[in-house]
């Protein structure tokens, strides 16, 4: 069985601050982990995923993430934050050749980022 | 290279009505998933469609429902709404149906608001 946490339903920073973003997950067998990201009325944007190559991934919009299997973590950060960057963020996880329907999502992290 | 579009963007139905709701894949994808955001139960897995099968269900009633054409365009019916399936769905396409999760990923559409008075 996987399951996912995120810790913190609300984050905020101020502009030019770090951004972290916490992850963790519970999987049985090897994972895949995503992290998306939602603006208002909006679908998810895939930021970043873990595919078991490196441990730590790069993503787009100056957003990284690292595999840290010995603590079943996966934490997004971001070194300055940027009043864009104000959205909700989901991490999920899977097996690894899996479908769909074996995607598990969080509950999301909002996202604030203060002037 | 055009995205995965849902249409309507948003619905007001009643309860008791039905709906349906049309995801149109990235061209060349084959694989739509359909997902229900709510507040109370974030993302929860509706259903997934691969070579206008089926493929998997997740825990939702029968009143939810869908089917995909040859042309890989997907659509998903609720009869007898209810004011508990007021939400966003989602769907999201990729190029195939297996091992595509973390090889080539899945790509969301916009959404379709649903809002049941």
């Amino acid at each position: 069985a996987q399951s996912v946490t995120q810790l913190g339903s609300h984050v905020s920073v101020s502009e030019g601050a770090l951004v972290l973003l916490r992850c963790n997950y519970s999987s049985s067998v090897p994972p895949y982990l995503f992290w998306y990201v939602q603006y208002p009325n909006q679908g998810l944007q895939l930021l970043l995923k873990y595919t078991s190559a490196a441990t730590l991934v790069k993503g787009i919009n100056g957003f990284e993430a690292e595999f840290k299997k010995s603590e079943t973590s996966f934490h997004l950060t971001k070194p300055s934050a940027h009043m864009s960057d104000a959205a909700e963020y989901f991490c999920a996880v899977s097996p690894s050749d899996s479908s769909a329907s074996k995607i598990i999502f969080g509950s999301g992290t909002r996202l604030s980022i203060r002037p | 290279k055009a995205g995965v579009t849902q249409t309507p963007r948003y619905l007001i139905k009643t309860r008791g009505q039905q709906v349906t709701l049309s995801c149109s894949p990235i061209s060349g994808h084959r694989s739509v998933s359909w997902y229900q955001q709510t507040p109370g139960q974030g993302l929860q897995f509706l259903f997934e469609y691969f070579s206008e099968t089926q493929r998997n269900k997740g825990n939702f009633p029968g009143r939810f429902s869908g089917r995909q054409f040859s042309n890989s365009r997907s659509e998903m019916n609720v009869s007898t709404l209810e004011l508990g399936d007021s939400a966003l769905y989602l769907c999201a396409s990729s190029v195939t149906f297996r091992g595509s999760t973390g090889n080539y990923g899945y790509t969301f559409g916009s959404g379709t608001r649903l809002t049941v008075v």
